[in-house]
């Protein structure tokens, strides 16, 4: 099935740093969310997107939906061990509720 | 709120077996998808019903998936007969049109299925 590009793949970094990751689609989309899934659970919604140039935070996460309305970008400030895990994007064209989610970015925190 | 609520957690079972996955989507929720996670293909959406009606199950791999929603508050994933490639983990998801396209996706913990 279709996936969106998703970048970095996986990236190591210390505690306190901040981290970026983005995705981006050949198409536009009318919707763009964040997940983070921990080992054995389930995705977990972080922040929602729904309209082009959105900057939303969710306590020391930021996302924004691109102007394009073909990308979308996450940035955690002041990484803990605790954001370890997996982070998801997950886009939605337009008249549909079929949501097309990105490869994964494997975030791994150094104490 | 309760939950997407999948069972069982786990499954394990062997090659040819059939296998029944289960779902509760949160109450009043009138989305449900299937999807299939493993380390290869990511997340791959499998099938999705609205109103208990299937719209698109083109993600379903073989005439061995099947997928029901008798009611809105319940759907089953089967999977007749089995095979060791199907292991993976089977998540479950709803969300509601009641917000105009406003509303997010939200997933179960999923279960993971094993096949030897």
């Amino acid at each position: 099935g279709q996936q969106l590009n998703q970048s970095p793949q996986s990236m190591f970094i210390q505690e306190g740093e901040d981290v970026s990751m983005n995705c981006t689609s050949s198409s536009i989309f009318n919707t763009w969310l964040w997940y983070k899934q921990d080992p054995g659970e389930g995705p977990v919604l972080l922040i929602a997107l729904y309209k082009a140039g959105e900057l939303t935070s969710n306590g020391r996460l930021t996302a924004q939906f691109g102007i394009t309305r073909k990308d979308s970008f996450l940035n955690i400030s002041a990484s803990i061990p605790s954001d370890v895990g997996i982070y998801f994007c997950a886009g939605r064209h337009s008249g549909t509720y079929k949501y097309i989610f990105g490869t994964g970015t494997r975030l791994k925190v150094l104490a | 709120d309760a939950g997407v609520i999948q069972s069982p957690r786990h499954e394990v079972t062997e090659m040819g077996q059939e296998v029944t996955l289960r779902c509760k989507p949160i109450s009043g929720h009138d989305y449900l998808f299937w999807y299939r996670q493993t380390m290869m293909r990511g997340l791959e959406l499998l099938i999705y019903f609205n109103n208990n009606v299937p719209i698109d199950d083109s993600g379903m791999p073989e005439d061995r998936f099947s997928a029901k929603m008798p009611n809105a508050s319940f759907s089953t994933l089967k999977i007749q007969p089995s095979e060791p490639r199907d292991s993976a983990v089977y998540f479950c998801a709803s969300t509601t049109s009641a917000l105009g396209g406003g509303s997010p996706l939200h997933f179960g913990n999923g279960t993971r299925l094993t096949v030897t």
